[in-house]
């Protein structure tokens, strides 16, 4: 099945600084990522989708200047969390569109803490 | 706005026992129904897609339904083991887009 590789797993970063976090399809061309993000005891919510060379689209509520998405290649597409503050604390989960190949696949997350 | 639901919250059961877990959708035009195992600081593991088509899905001990007129779907494990303790979550797609409204999960416990 499609495979991704998400990184950093964890990363505590100081309140003001930027984090990126890092999504690689393995073995396939991604022309869509879809980044999701769970607060604690809530459910995963879809943040934002990158599409391959265009811009990426939000989700009503998110910021679209505090988590910039790159999506440059087929296999790579980033969110890089801008001026972090404690409330952006959460697990980060990218996932793939995979146009039906093998259903769903995700990334392993990201838990992001802000202090 | 699709809104899914998963009962109960929690389970705790002794090993051995078959147990249900519910998930509810409030918007029966579903394009597929996925149920994920999530394992404490860790990603998803897909465990059974049911398409809107399909009644249910089985895969080891494990069965999934789906009643889409209802709005439900239900997870049914047999002979519950300590390894199946998970946080096991329901999340359906709407169109072809792929983008998943997700459930806020069942916590299982297997007592050994």
């Amino acid at each position: 099945g499609a495979v991704v590789s998400q990184h950093p797993s964890r990363v505590i970063c100081k309140s003001g600084t930027s984090v990126k976090i890092e999504c690689r399809s393995l073995d396939f061309q991604a022309t869509t990522m879809f980044w999701y993000r769970q607060f604690p005891k809530q459910s995963l919510m879809l943040m934002a989708t990158s599409n391959e060379g265009s811009k990426a689209t939000y989700e009503q509520g998110v910021e679209k200047d505090k988590f910039l998405i790159n999506h440059a290649s087929l296999t790579l597409s980033t969110l890089t969390v801008t001026s972090a503050h404690p409330e952006d604390s959460s697990f980060y989960i990218c996932s793939p569109r995979t146009h039906g190949r093998d259903g769903y696949t995700f990334g392993s997350g990201t838990r992001l803490t802000v202090v | 706005k699709q809104e899914v639901t998963q009962i109960p919250a929690a389970l705790s059961v002794p090993e051995g026992e078959n147990l249900v877990l519910n998930c509810s959708f409030t918007d029966s035009a579903i394009y597929n129904l996925q149920w994920f195992r999530q394992d404490p600081g860790k990603g998803l593991t897909s465990l059974l897609l049911i398409q809107s088509s399909q009644r249910e899905q089985t895969s080891g001990r494990l069965n999934a339904s789906l009643d889409k007129s209802s709005g439900r779907s239900t997870l049914y494990i047999a002979a519950s083991q300590p390894g199946d303790s998970a946080t096991y979550l329901c999340a359906v797609s709407q169109g072809g887009s792929e983008k998943l409204v997700f459930g806020k999960g069942t916590k299982l416990t297997v007592n050994p």
